[in-house]
């Protein structure tokens, strides 16, 4: 059982590059998501996808872009890249459901942009 | 606006002793969730105890335990014969009914003195 497969686990870009995190889940969640952690910051959320073809900003959308075109998949990618960027970036998902409702974590990706 | 504060930031225990990490939030929902996550070094985020807001009971899970005050807007986690794999990073975590989106907290640092 695979869960929440996020890739890659660590990335070094340039400032202005651009890049694509991955992440794919195997529960059939409608609910996906992205977080990234600073120190002293919690995690907050980026963008969110509550179904394929469904998407909505969080707390701290700006240079960042989602699309969700199947259940299973839900990439995050950075358009331009910026030194404020570097964090560490959780994918995660939800089956919604009231009754066992509880978010499922990949295993982040630490990204440094120069 | 949602917020949840965890104001410790440090937190040291001896082993075998007892810790609670305190967490407050707020909300103007009346069906929420709240949740304690930790991290270790290994970077994986581990739900450690999930509450429902309309359960009066406090949950348990082996040696954590949660004490709920939903009048005080207030949910600690206490964690009972501390061992040194509890070392880790803990997030406090608020979750609305319906709505997807999760709020974590700034994190607790707790470390676990030989």
């Amino acid at each position: 059982n695979a869960g929440v497969t996020q890739t890659p686990k660590f990335q070094v870009l340039k400032t202005g590059q651009s890049m694509t995190l991955q992440c794919a889940q195997d529960m059939n969640h409608e609910y996906m998501s992205w977080y990234r952690q600073d120190p002293g910051m919690g995690l907050r959320l980026i963008h969110y996808s509550v179904g394929a073809g469904i998407t909505d900003q969080g707390e701290v959308p700006n240079g960042y872009n989602v699309s969700r075109s199947t259940t299973e998949d839900f990439p995050l990618r950075l358009l331009s890249a910026a030194p404020s960027q570097t964090s560490v970036y959780f994918c995660a998902s939800s089956s919604g459901s009231a009754a066992n409702e509880k978010l499922f974590f990949g295993s982040g990706t630490q990204l440094s942009v120069l | 606006a949602q917020t949840v504060t965890q104001s410790q930031p440090e937190m040291s225990v001896q082993e075998a002793e007892t810790v609670t990490l305190s967490c407050t939030y707020d909300t103007s929902e009346s069906d929420y969730y709240l949740f304690w996550y930790k991290q270790p070094p290994s970077r994986q985020m581990i739900l450690v105890i999930r509450q429902e807001a309309y359960k009066q009971q406090n949950a348990t899970e082996n040696r954590f335990s949660v004490n709920f005050q939903k009048a005080a807007k207030s949910f600690s986690l206490k964690i009972s014969d501390s061992q040194l794999g509890d070392a880790a990073m803990y997030f406090c975590a608020l979750s609305t009914s319906g709505t997807y989106k999760y709020i974590f907290g700034t994190g607790t640092r707790l470390k676990v003195l030989a």
